[in-house]
């Protein structure tokens, strides 16, 4: 069964630093999002991304994040300069769209991003 | 703007029925899903109700009534495997969670 996938799975970077967090979406998706669960808490949508460019955002997703689709097949998040609190694991998913807003999103497994 | 809530947690004994709430307050309403994250793991689809009534699949059910703003998903025949937590989420292009609803399973 096809699935989303991400890498890393765990990423440790310095305060300040850029990371970018890569993800995969099922092949035939079209609709790409990024998500952030710091530990303990809910899943916040950060960004929905389709026909390379940004859909929808929310007020998380700040000048510091960015997302590009730099070939047909990944899917990237860019912290600019990462704060201790941007620590969390992150998701992508992926939907194919079949005409409406309902459709099933699938995860991947996450990235957990630590700021020292 | 948009708000989900549901119970914190939830405990229930194996082969009981347990039933978690969700009341939501949105603009844009398409129907209400659910969602099942095992610690350390990623969201899993369970359901959705893109029409008032109840769906069922499997020991897995869940409930919209739109007049109410309320849905529930019903989880029947407890097994320990079911602990986790349960998000309800209403899904668009920026799919907004509630909070979730920690459920453990006791034997």
């Amino acid at each position: 069964e096809p699935e989303v996938t991400q890498t890393p799975s765990h990423q440790v970077t310095q305060m300040g630093q850029e990371v970018i967090l890569r993800c995969v979406p099922i092949s035939n998706h079209l609709y790409f999002y990024w998500y952030r669960q710091i530990l303990g808490q809910k899943v916040e949508f950060l960004v929905s991304f389709y026909n390379n460019e940004i859909s929808e955002k929310s007020e998380i997703f700040d000048d510091q994040f960015s997302v590009e689709r730099p070939d047909g097949s990944n899917f990237t998040l860019k912290i600019r300069s990462t704060k201790l609190e941007d620590s969390a694991m992150y998701f992508c998913a992926s939907t194919y769209p079949s005409g409406g807003s309902t459709d099933t999103q699938y995860f991947g497994p996450g990235t957990r991003l630590t700021v020292l | 703007g948009q708000s989900l809530e549901q119970p914190s947690e939830v405990t229930a004994v194996e082969g009981a029925i347990v039933q978690i709430n969700c009341t939501y307050q949105t603009s844009g309403f398409y129907g209400l899903s659910w969602y099942q994250q095992h610690d350390g793991g990623a969201p899993t689809f369970l359901s959705y109700n893109g029409l008032d009534g109840l769906e069922e699949t499997g020991r897995f059910s869940s409930f919209l009534s739109r007049s109410d703003s309320y849905g529930y998903l019903l989880l029947q025949e407890l097994q320990m495997k079911d602990s986790a937590s349960y998000f309800c989420a209403v899904p668009s292009r920026d799919m907004r969670f509630g909070a979730g609803t920690r459920l453990t399973v006791k034997p």
